[in-house]
């Protein structure tokens, strides 16, 4: 199993310019999770996906959309980059059983210009 | 709503010394509980959780944290540090139920480990 995996790793962006971030999971977990990690702040929830076919704000938002385009992926865009978006990007999923593990993937580092 | 604080940005402790990192969280529910581990340039692994039952958890690496319910803390320990525990150490809160897994994370703490 490869967990979760995102793509890109490391992109550079002008301000205005969009992208999508690439998030999937081979575990079956049902729901799916959009992070930002800034320094001193933790990590903070963008957007999560509790199921297929469903999509929720988290805490940060603004500037970004996502979404689940099946059981194993779920993706963020940014529609117009601002330099205040330059983070570092992480995907999780939770396990369906238990006390609800998050598995993270390894991250995307975006620096927008 | 729910929140976790840990206390200390940055934690230095000498190789073979006892750890201890400290997280409070506030929760109006009986919360899950979380410590993540973050080496440089990874993603966040987790190291233990405590969901219900036992309130001594123990975790990968050696590491375990004890739930106090009566101080809302969930503090990790390490009886002797290792120059590979030095990482980022993230506590986290969820709730449970319809709160769909969403985890609140604390601040971090950058453990250092010295020879």
């Amino acid at each position: 199993n490869a967990g979760v995996t995102q793509t890109p790793k490391f992109q550079v962006l002008k301000t205005g310019q969009s992208m999508t971030l690439q998030c999937a999971q081979d575990m079956n977990h049902n729901s799916m999770y959009w992070y930002r990690q800034d320094p001193g702040m933790g990590l903070r929830l963008i957007y999560y996906s509790a199921s297929e076919g469903t999509t929720d704000k988290g805490e940060v938002p603004n500037g970004y959309n996502v979404s689940r385009l099946n059981k194993r992926e779920f993706s963020l865009r940014l529609e117009s980059a601002a330099p205040s978006q330059t983070s570092v990007y992480f995907c999780a999923s939770r396990r369906q059983a238990g006390g609800e593990t998050q598995y993270f993937g390894p991250g995307t580092r975006l620096l927008v210009l | 709503a729910q929140s976790v604080t840990q206390l200390g940005s940055h934690v230095s402790v000498s190789e073979g010394a006892l750890v201890l990192l400290r997280c409070n969280y506030s929760s109006s529910v009986p919360p899950y509980l979380f410590w993540y581990v973050q080496y440089p340039n990874q993603g966040l692994q987790l190291l233990l959780k405590y969901t219900t039952g036992a309130t001594l958890v123990k975790g990968i690496n050696g590491f375990e944290a004890e739930f106090k319910k009566s101080e809302t803390s969930f503090h990790l320990t390490k009886p002797s540090a290792h120059m590979s525990d030095a990482a980022e150490y993230f506590c986290a809160v969820s709730s449970g139920g319809t709160s769909y897994g969403k985890l609140t994370f604390g601040q971090g703490t950058i453990l250092t480990v010295h020879p």
